[in-house]
């Protein structure tokens, strides 16, 4: 099984500020890596897809990169609603799989 | 409008059965993968299930082998996770995902990130 790991747990972050939010996979996933926010009460949404791909309707302040197994989602200019929980997910190889998350919160 | 809905969760005992549907809409079902995840109360997410654009292939996390079936009708446009032997570990929201296609050649295939994601239903397994 591929095992994500998300860092920090919990991320600090004034609004405007950027955001730079990590994601590692134990082995490799090529590019089959999705970003996910999940707001509380509300079902998850994708913002990028194979690691570096804004899905339709995403602002252009998030953007995804990766280097080997190590994978980043950068929020440029934190805005009032991007406080939320991020998640990556690989679907490389099954079971597909979820880190453990990121909580954005207001500093 | 890509939607897709949820529903047929409940309170259940443990060891019993449930059948969870997810209608789709605004896109070709019959030719997408779709995906069910699940969310303990607090916690992340967990995939359970995945099936093919195809319908020929089928995936299970090992906690749900042999426990839940994942299926579709395409003439419902709907989506399906039939859950038996439920333990009270299965108490989640259980979301249903619809995944991309990329194109090959003359063929597609399917990837198993999830770009649209319903609202969840509830299901609680307890005595």
């Amino acid at each position: 099984e591929i095992v994500m790991t998300q860092s920090p747990a919990t991320l600090s972050v004034s609004p405007g500020e950027r955001a730079t939010l990590s994601c590692r996979a134990s082995q490799s996933v090529s590019s089959n890596l999705a970003w996910y926010q999940q707001k509380p009460g509300q079902a998850p949404r994708i913002l990028i897809h194979g690691a570096l791909t804004r899905a339709t309707g995403i602002p252009a302040r998030f953007s995804g990169s990766a280097s080997g197994t190590e994978f980043t989602l950068t929020i440029s200019s934190l805005q009032s609603e991007d406080f939320a929980v991020y998640y990556c997910q690989q679907y490389t190889d099954w079971p597909l799989t979820f880190g453990g998350g990121t909580k954005v919160e207001i500093k | 409008e890509v939607q897709l809905v949820e529903s047929g969760g409940g309170l259940v005992q443990p060891g019993g059965s449930l059948r969870l549907s997810c209608a789709a809409s605004g896109f070709t079902f019959s030719t997408y993968a779709m995906t069910w995840v699940r969310q303990t109360p607090g916690k992340g997410l967990e995939w359970v299930s995945a099936i093919s654009g195809s319908g020929d292939g089928t995936f299970y996390a090992d906690s749900v082998k042999g426990r839940f079936t994942i299926s579709r009708d395409t003439s419902k446009n709907t989506l399906y996770l039939q859950m038996n032997s439920l333990r009270v570990d299965d108490t989640a929201v259980y979301y249903c995902a619809k995944g991309r296609q990329y194109y090959f050649g003359s063929g597609v295939g399917d990837y198993y990130c999830m770009d649209v994601w319903g609202q969840g239903t509830t299901v609680t397994v307890s005595s």
